[in-house]
């Protein structure tokens, strides 16, 4: 089964508003990890929230986790042009920390 | 070199050629990664090392060749691939468990890729 799933998968904003990304899960879960990844790079990671967590932030990112309803949502404020990129959650849920990885959600802020 | 490494950064093949892609990580993980990320599909784990032990091969065809000589080291051996098979591999390494498959594992980190194109 698709673990991860984000939505939207594309969202377009204007430079300083706030931007929201969901994601959604099947299983139970050790953490999970939201990543940025400009086009075509490597993924950065920006925030693991373990399923004994509710939220957490860092910097300009809020990030909360809601285990009854297997979902997680990623806040972006004030929101940058060079935020533009595509956001991942991923689930760690097995051993040796494999993660699986949703479709992404795709930010455009524009300046 | 900080974090971790991949090369080639671009690679182009033909079906019939022998191929290696290589990662290092420079920050003392224990675990390391290979991940396959086509268009519109997502992330796809391929292998897992804990301690230089492969400890997962997620159903990779064995034109996909894995080895890990060390720690910080890891490659993806290719051969015969076909054109599907175009991508960008990536690798990742991370920390935890103590090469047990418990968690807790740390976030990944991840290499900035090799986009490979087989002709």
């Amino acid at each position: 089964s698709q673990q991860g799933e984000e939505d939207p998968q594309a969202l377009s904003i204007q430079e300083g508003e706030n931007a929201t990304m969901n994601c959604s899960y099947k299983t139970s879960i050790n953490n999970l990890q939201w990543y940025r990844q400009n086009s075509g790079r490597g993924l950065v990671h920006l925030i693991l929230i373990r399923s004994n967590e509710r939220e957490k932030h860092s910097g300009r990112l809020r990030v909360t986790l809601d285990t009854s309803k297997k979902s997680s949502s990623l806040l972006i404020t004030a929101s940058r042009a060079a935020d533009t990129a595509s956001y991942f959650c991923a689930t760690d849920r097995g051993s040796y920390g494999k993660l699986t990885f949703g479709q992404g959600t795709i930010l455009t802020v524009h300046p | 070199e900080t974090g971790v490494t991949q090369t080639p950064r671009h690679l182009v093949m033909g079906m019939t050629n022998k191929k290696s892609l290589k990662c290092e990580q420079h920050l003392g993980h224990n675990a390391m990664y290979w991940y396959k990320q086509s268009a519109k599909k997502p992330l796809e784990l391929m292998f897992v090392y804990s301690l230089e032990e492969r400890v997962e091969n997620n159903s990779v065809p064995s034109r996909f060749s894995p080895e890990c000589p060390n720690s910080s080291h890891l490659f993806l051996h290719l051969h015969t691939l076909q054109p599907e098979d175009s991508a960008l591999y990536l690798c990742a390494s991370s920390q935890g468990g103590r090469g047990m498959p418990g968690p807790p594992y740390g976030e990944q980190y991840f290499g900035p890729g090799t986009r490979l194109t087989v002709t």
